[in-house]
């Protein structure tokens, strides 16, 4: 079953912060966040093993909480290089695939 | 520059009809992912293979087949296409065996008239 991510879409002004969320009906063992900008092919951002794992990639942070199989994405003082779709993989444990969310699409705007 | 290259860029074609799709993984990479996006179904995980071997499957149909040769490129076939098929397949590598992706091809777009 599909991730559910929220928003579906946000607008923003460049510097404010933003907050994507990511919820799974399965235990995961992992969580994946890639971007993918119009026409382009998705990026892969970082990946989170461990429940209550956190992890930083510039202004880009994201965290895992397991017990609730939720994870969230964290954007702080949004530049206009972040406008894209972003989806979240989920890896559910058991040694199932790989599934995508719908992606929360992001605007900055100036 | 993910390093995955895919080829054609863009195909069309019409119903009914047989296509190939090709990847080169990156450098150094052993697996290759096979993705689906359409506009109605987000990104879809076909196929995952691992230094030739089959490694995992996901919603591929019974018309589509992959395969990863020995110098790891990999091929993606689409017989008796339909118009539901027309979207955007990716390609993906990364060094493991894992489930997730790293690096992306820019895709070949697919276009059933």
């Amino acid at each position: 079953q599909q991730p559910v991510q929220s928003p579906q879409a946000v607008i923003l002004r460049e510097g404010e912060d933003a907050v994507i969320n990511c919820s799974s009906s399965k235990a995961l063992y992992s969580v994946h966040w890639y971007r993918q900008k119009h026409g382009e092919a998705p990026v892969f951002l970082m990946i989170l093993l461990k429940g209550g794992e956190q992890k930083g990639h510039e202004k880009i942070s994201a965290s895992f909480n397991e017990k609730k199989q939720q994870s969230s994405l964290y954007l702080t003082a949004s530049q206009l290089s972040y406008s894209g779709t972003y989806f979240c993989g989920t890896e559910p444990l058991g040694n199932e695939k790989l599934t995508f969310g719908t992606g929360t699409r992001l605007t900055i705007i100036p | 520059d993910s390093g995955v290259t895919q080829t054609p860029k863009h195909l069309i074609t019409a119903t009914g009809q047989r296509v190939t799709l090709r990847c080169s993984p990156r450098s150094g990479d052993l697996s290759v992912y096979w993705y689906q996006q359409s506009l109605d179904q987000g990104l879809q995980f076909l196929i995952q293979y691992y230094n030739g071997e089959e490694r995992a499957k996901g919603n591929i149909l019974e018309r589509f087949s992959a395969q990863q040769f020995p110098d790891l490129h990999s091929e993606l076939n689409l017989s008796s296409l339909e118009l539901g098929d027309s979207a955007l397949y990716f390609c993906a590598s990364s060094v493991g065996q894992g489930r997730q992706p790293q690096h992306f091809g820019d895709g070949t777009r697919l276009s059933i008239l």
